[in-house]
């Protein structure tokens, strides 16, 4: 993997703004993506999902959107909140194999 | 409480010892998957397994083996540690009838070679 670890790509927003996280995929094979949350020192935490034959579903305060057309996958995060400060990942399956690969991950900042 | 058990929560392990780490899930969910993760960046697969008696390589597979003899459970093997697969170890399932639903994950194993 490539070393992102002190390049990790941040968003950096302020309180009760709405936050956008992107992630493109690579396998146009793929039939299932997953959005998740990681604090530190802790495992991941499923947020949204969203099948291949969808192309937005919303859950509360967040909402995920597919374009696969040109294999991108977005986050909404509605009125961000201190405690959504972390880094979140994406995750693409792929219907052949069902391996679920992740994206490189993008830390939020949610300034007060 | 149902989900996934991973054991153990860390470890410390010389060189060149082997060492087997446990997941086990009773969710009854046909895929499972190990990934590593270290300081700072994504996670990377593993190995995976799409049903009980079948496995499949993931990204980085070289000096870990895995096994799938039944459906709740996945043991990742170091045969030979080395200093560089010092990372923090998770194991996650999938369930539903195309593996499609959310992906539960163990609490992670922080794995230290010396």
């Amino acid at each position: 993997g490539e070393s992102v670890g002190l390049h990790l790509p941040t968003l950096s927003v302020q309180e009760g703004d709405n936050s956008i996280i992107n992630c493109a995929y690579s396998n146009s094979a793929s039939d299932y993506f997953i959005w998740y949350k990681q604090e530190s020192g802790k495992g991941p935490q499923f947020i949204i999902d969203i099948r291949s034959n969808m192309d937005k579903r919303q859950g509360q305060r967040v909402t995920v959107l597919l374009n696969k057309t040109v294999k991108h996958l977005s986050l909404q995060i509605a009125a961000t909140q201190p405690g959504d400060s972390a880094v979140y990942f994406c995750a693409e399956k792929s219907g052949a194999t069902n391996k679920l690969i992740f994206g490189t991950g993008t830390l939020l900042a949610v300034q007060p | 409480t149902a989900g996934i058990t991973q054991a153990p929560t860390s470890q410390i392990l010389a060189a060149g010892r082997s060492m087997t780490l446990r997941c086990t899930q009773d969710m009854r969910h046909n895929a499972m998957y190990w990934y590593r993760q270290d300081l700072g960046l994504g996670l990377r697969l593993i190995h995976y397994s799409n049903t009980a008696g079948t496995t499949g390589k993931g990204e980085v597979p070289d000096g870990y083996s895995v096994s799938r003899a039944n459906t709740d459970d996945f043991p990742l093997t170091l045969a030979s540690a080395v200093p560089s697969q010092t990372s923090v170890y998770f194991c996650a399932s999938i369930g539903g009838r195309f593996m499609n639903t959310e992906a539960f994950f163990g609490q992670g194993t922080r794995l230290t070679v010396v």
